[in-house]
């Protein structure tokens, strides 16, 4: 089973302030990456899929980067509107895995 | 508009059954994988099945396999979870999620939710 790291866990920012978010694979997935926001109470929501490709409708303060084992998913401009929790999925190889999510709070 | 909604959630004593339900619409059901994944409470997301787009083919996490079964009703676009000897562990939001079209595609959209309470 591939494990998926993400660090860090929770991060305090302040509005337009950058986020950067990291996703580390215990083995090499290629670009089979995706990042997604989960706000409170919701589901959850695809943000950027094959490590870096935007997705229609994501505002473009959201980005990725990465291939192999280290991966980035990176918000520019941070507003209040972002405050949630981003996961990284990998879908190399079943069982699909994600990571254990980072908590992104608006201080 | 695609829309995934699931159904069949509630409160079920350790070791019993319960079959969740989610209903597609908005999209050709049958040309896409499902999948089912859940989130305990307060905890991130956990895979847990998945089923290929003629229902064909099939897969279980560990923490499920000879207990869960997938399966699907595409004359009904309809994908279903059979859950049993359900565990205090198995207490969850359970979402279904569509598998985008392309080979490794990620999980393009979620359903609600429906929560599942194992308690006696």
């Amino acid at each position: 089973e591939i494990v998926l790291t993400q660090s860090p866990d929770f991060q305090s920012v302040t509005p337009k302030e950058k986020v950067t978010i990291t996703c580390r694979a215990s083995q090499s997935i290629g670009s089979s990456l995706h990042w997604y926001q989960q706000k409170p109470d919701q589901s959850p929501k695809l943000l950027i899929k094959y490590a870096s490709q935007s997705i229609s409708g994501v505002p473009s303060r959201f980005s990725g980067s990465g291939s192999g084992t280290d991966f980035t998913l990176t918000i520019n401009s941070l507003e209040a509107e972002d405050a949630a929790t981003y996961y990284c999925h990998q879908s190399s190889s079943l069982p699909w895995t994600f990571g254990q999510g980072t908590k992104v709070e608006i201080k | 508009e695609v829309q995934l909604v699931e159904s069949g959630g509630g409160l079920v004593q350790p070791g019993g059954s319960l079959r969740l339900s989610c209903a597609a619409s908005g999209f050709t059901f049958s040309s896409y994988a499902m999948h089912w994944v859940r989130q305990a409470p307060g905890k991130g997301l956990e895979y847990v099945s998945a089923i290929s787009s003629n229902g064909g083919s099939t897969y279980y996490a560990n923490s499920v396999k000879g207990r869960f079964t997938i399966s699907r009703d595409n004359s009904k676009n309809t994908l279903y979870l059979q859950m049993g000897s359900l565990r205090a562990e198995d207490m969850a939001v359970y979402y279904c999620a569509r598998e985008g079209l392309g080979e490794d595609s990620p999980f393009d959209y979620w359903g609600q939710g429906t929560l599942v309470t194992v308690s006696s």
